[in-house]
């Protein structure tokens, strides 16, 4: 069974990067065939996908976040991370990663982390 | 971007009870690569269907999912307690990905 698990400061100043690690354990980030995402959820609302990366570094962005969003994986640790830079309070989110089963030719997610909430505030 | 509809908002229904959810397309959601998610208080969205009528691994039969191009429904057979949370749909067949605002399943 698949588990993961997202760790990092829960309380980020305005205008500073936001940096979490999701550590996967069960699995190896490295078999292929699944993508490993970053998705978040602000307080009482919807879900926002973020972005995904391959093993190999690949990596797909949401065009609403591009210019800020980096992601990248750490295959010896079988940890991925976010980092999400010039940050305001409209980031204040739970972060939740995840792991996308890409095997029907596109990808949707089938395991994620308990998720972990990210204040943006001075 | 593909934007999703969810109706209704807030569902008020008693434990046995049928329920049925919409979700609703801006455009054709291509190769019904449409998900959907359970969401309780406090917990990630567990995946309940993907491929708009596949379920998920260990997902009972009582939730079955149907629909294609821009309609998609959600049904409950017989509602348990455990079933009462916020449904997600999802489409992934576009880039990027996106999620519907949910629909509330309350008990009455």
């Amino acid at each position: 069974q698949v588990q993961l698990q997202e760790s990092g400061p829960g309380l980020v100043k305005p205008s500073q990067t936001l940096s979490l690690t999701c550590t996967v354990s069960g699995g190896s980030i490295s078999s292929g065939g699944y993508y490993w995402s970053w998705i978040r959820q602000h307080p009482g609302k919807g879900l926002e996908w973020i972005g995904y990366i391959y093993y190999s570094g690949s990596t797909y962005y949401n065009p609403s976040l591009k210019s800020r969003v980096t992601i990248s994986v750490d295959t010896s640790k079988n940890q991925f991370s976010l980092k999400l830079s010039s940050v305001t309070a409209a980031d204040t989110a739970v972060y939740y990663c995840a792991r996308e089963d890409c095997s029907g030719g596109s990808c949707y997610s089938d395991y994620w982390g308990q998720g972990t909430l990210v204040t943006v505030s001075s | 971007e593909i934007v999703l509809t969810q109706s209704p908002g807030t569902l008020s229904l008693s434990p046995g009870e049928r329920a049925t959810l919409s979700c609703r397309a801006s455009q054709s959601v291509s190769s019904s690569y449409l998900a959907w998610y359970q969401q309780k208080p406090g917990q990630a969205p567990r995946l309940l269907i993907y491929g708009a009528s596949s379920r998920a691994t260990g997902i009972p039969d009582r939730f079955s999912g149907s629909g294609s191009g821009t309609d998609f429904t959600l049904t409950i057979s017989r509602l348990e307690p455990e079933d009462f949370a916020v449904y997600y749909c999802q489409q992934y067949g576009s880039f990027p990905q996106t999620f519907g605002q949910g629909t509330k399943v309350e008990i009455k």
